[in-house]
Order: structure tokens, then sequence, then C-alpha cells
């Protein structure tokens, strides 16, 4: 089963920052937080990973609590190309393992 | 390109028949997975070569259900005897060799949709 739990859809307005939550209330402390999102007929795409720091990359922006048992994900500002499913995983550090999806968040942004 | 290619990108079988979905990994990515997708979920893990070898076969659904990688690159699902529940995604993944900073992101394909008529 998913280790974490994410709302089903969110809305957001185009040009508007968008902030997808994820609880990992169970969360190892030797597991990363990483997410993917899927757009329509395309495969998973990577976004971004952390451990306990804040990150951000050329995508994102992700925001863990200091007790690392929930994330934001931030798109700072929306296009209709970020349209997609986000999916919120927990991954063990250093172990080449499976992905376990869960139902993730589909993102609608609106015009 | 340089990234994931799976082929073909749909494939429509009758059931009973046996199909051949192949995937071409990024050059150099050790690590490769196989995952499939039915419509409206999360992909669902299938299984896993690092190299050459098939180390997790876990996800498989039946004996039906066949994977190879004999180079340690192309790789390739087979399905024999296809049934109506085989219709899904059928998405390939692959990763570079583990870092001293930790996991690797797999990078996914696009796919091959298989419907069974």
């Amino acid at each position: 089963d998913a280790k974490t739990t994410q709302p089903p859809s969110m809305d957001c307005a185009e040009g508007r920052a968008a902030n997808l939550p994820c609880n990992h209330s169970t969360i190892s402390g030797n597991e990363y937080v990483y997410w993917y999102r899927q757009i329509h007929s395309q495969g998973p795409q990577y976004i971004i990973h952390g451990l306990k720091n804040n990150e951000t990359n050329e995508m994102a922006s992700l925001i863990i609590t200091e007790d690392r048992k929930s994330s934001t994900l931030i798109l700072p500002h929306a296009t209709l190309r970020d349209t997609a499913v986000y999916y919120c995983i927990v991954r063990v550090v250093g172990r080449d393992d499976k992905i376990i999806f869960g139902k993730g968040t589909r993102l609608h942004i609106l015009p | 390109g340089a990234g994931v290619s799976q082929s073909p990108r749909y494939k429509v079988a009758k059931r009973g028949q046996d199909v051949a979905l192949r995937c071409d990994p990024i050059s150099g990515h050790v690590s490769l997975f196989w995952y499939q997708q039915a419509l409206g979920q999360g992909p669902e893990f299938l299984t896993y070569f690092q190299n050459e070898a098939q180390l997790d076969k876990s996800g498989l659904p039946s004996d039906r259900f066949f994977a190879e990688r004999p180079e340690g690159s192309v790789s390739t699902l087979k399905i024999q005897r296809t049934q109506q529940e085989d219709s899904a995604v059928y998405l390939c993944a692959s990763s570079s060799r583990q870092g001293a900073d930790g996991n690797q992101p797999q990078h996914f394909g696009d796919g091959t949709r298989l419907s069974i008529l």
C-alpha cells in the first residue's frame, strides 16, 4: 500500500502558485520524499525529491515539515501544461527499489 | 532521443494471442523496471532488472507474464495467451547506479497501450 495521502483533486488558476499537499506521517528516517507527475498519455515524470531540507529546482520547490510527516510541492507559476496527476512517494535511501504509486492528486489548471 | 523508448506505442491483440513489448532504456542505465497501469489508476510494479539479472518479479500477475533483458540493455515484456484483463498501459523505467547521495530517480517511457479484444 502507498505510504502517502494526497487529496484526489485540486484546481489552480493559471499564473498562480499551485501548492500540492502530501501526508506521510509514518515516514522513516531513511526515506526520501519524491514527487512525480503524469501528464495525459505520457509516462510519469520525475519532479523533485528531498530528505529533510527544502529543495528547489527549475520545475518546483519541495517544502518538508520539520517533523517530516508532511510536505508540499509548489509550482510557482502554474501554466496549462502543468495539468497532470501528481504523485507523492516515499522511498528508502540508497535502495534501488520499485516505486509504489498511490492515486495521486489530479491538478487542473484553470485559464 | 536520450529518454526511455518503448514500442509499439499501441498494440491491439485478440484474446489468446501472445504479445511482446519492447523497452530501450537510457544508455548506461543499470536498472530497469516494468509497471502496469490500469485506466484511472497509478502504475503498479511488475518486475525489476539490474543489468541482465531479474532481481524482483514479485509483481508479475501470472505465469503468462515473462520479462527478459539478456544483454543488460533492451528489455522485452512478453504476455502469453492474453486475456481482456491484461488491457492496460505498460510502462518501462530506467535509472542509473545508486550514488553516494542515495536514490537515483527513475525515468519513464511513455508506455505501450495494450488493448485485448
